[in-house]
């Protein structure tokens, strides 16, 4: 069935340190991907998308892959801030969004 | 800017008690989800509309039940709320993505509404 893996947290990791969040999904074809992030008390804000195989989705120094082959859309940022404490969602869609069960970066300075 | 509204952001209810919970939205999208958040989890989607189309999840229980009156607005009732239903409640929206494709499908959240059952 569908589902989304992503490594389990906390990461925890000091300032301007290298992040990478691992996600890989099981699904029927070719799905949008998507990472969301959740600020603490917050609701989720999109981060960034990828629509297609070797797509690239980016934002605020985080990037993502989809790589069909390895059926995976690893998050990565190359130097962390504190401000980037939250909670990253993998998802894709399908007829509706399927998540993973979250990854905590705690970043300290 | 365009977004998703959801008031309150702090509910407190006491058990048994009626409660309802408000989205709304200035995107004019025409598909409004709602979803449960429990503590350290994933959201789980309750159901949707896809205009006036209700959908509901297979799992989601008989105590919660949604209402779209128009376009902008979509709200959660929770009939009898036991202490198992405190959790975030989220609201989000969405394009038509069934008949623009891919491109459409991006959800778009709303801060959510933190509901404490007594």
């Amino acid at each position: 069935g569908n589902s989304v893996t992503q490594m389990e947290g906390p990461v925890t990791l000091s300032e301007e340190a290298f992040l990478t969040i691992n996600c890989t999904y099981t699904a029927t074809g070719y799905p949008s991907l998507f990472w969301y992030v959740q600020y603490p008390g917050e609701g989720l804000q999109l981060l960034l998308k990828a629509t297609k195989a070797d797509d690239k989705g980016s934002n605020k120094g985080f990037e993502a892959t989809y790589r069909k082959e390895t059926t995976s859309f690893h998050l990565e940022k190359g130097s962390v801030q504190v401000s980037d404490s939250a909670v990253y969602f993998c998802a894709f869609h399908t007829d509706k969004l399927i998540f993973g069960t979250g990854t905590r970066l705690q970043v300290f300075p | 800017d365009a977004m998703v509204i959801q008031n309150p952001r702090y509910q407190v209810t006491q058990f048994g008690k009626p409660v309802t919970l408000s989205c709304s939205q200035t995107l004019n999208h025409n598909v409004m989800y709602w979803y449960q958040q429990k503590s350290s989890q994933a959201p789980k989607l309750l159901f949707h509309y896809y205009d006036k189309d209700f959908n509901n999840e297979a799992d989601t229980p008989d105590n919660f039940q949604s209402r779209r009156p128009n376009t902008s607005f979509c709200f959660l009732d929770i009939r009898s709320p036991g202490l198992g239903d405190a959790a975030m409640y989220l609201c989000a929206t969405s394009r038509d993505w069934r008949a623009s494709g891919t491109s459409q499908e991006t959800q778009y959240f709303g801060p959510g509404t933190r509901l404490l059952v007594l």
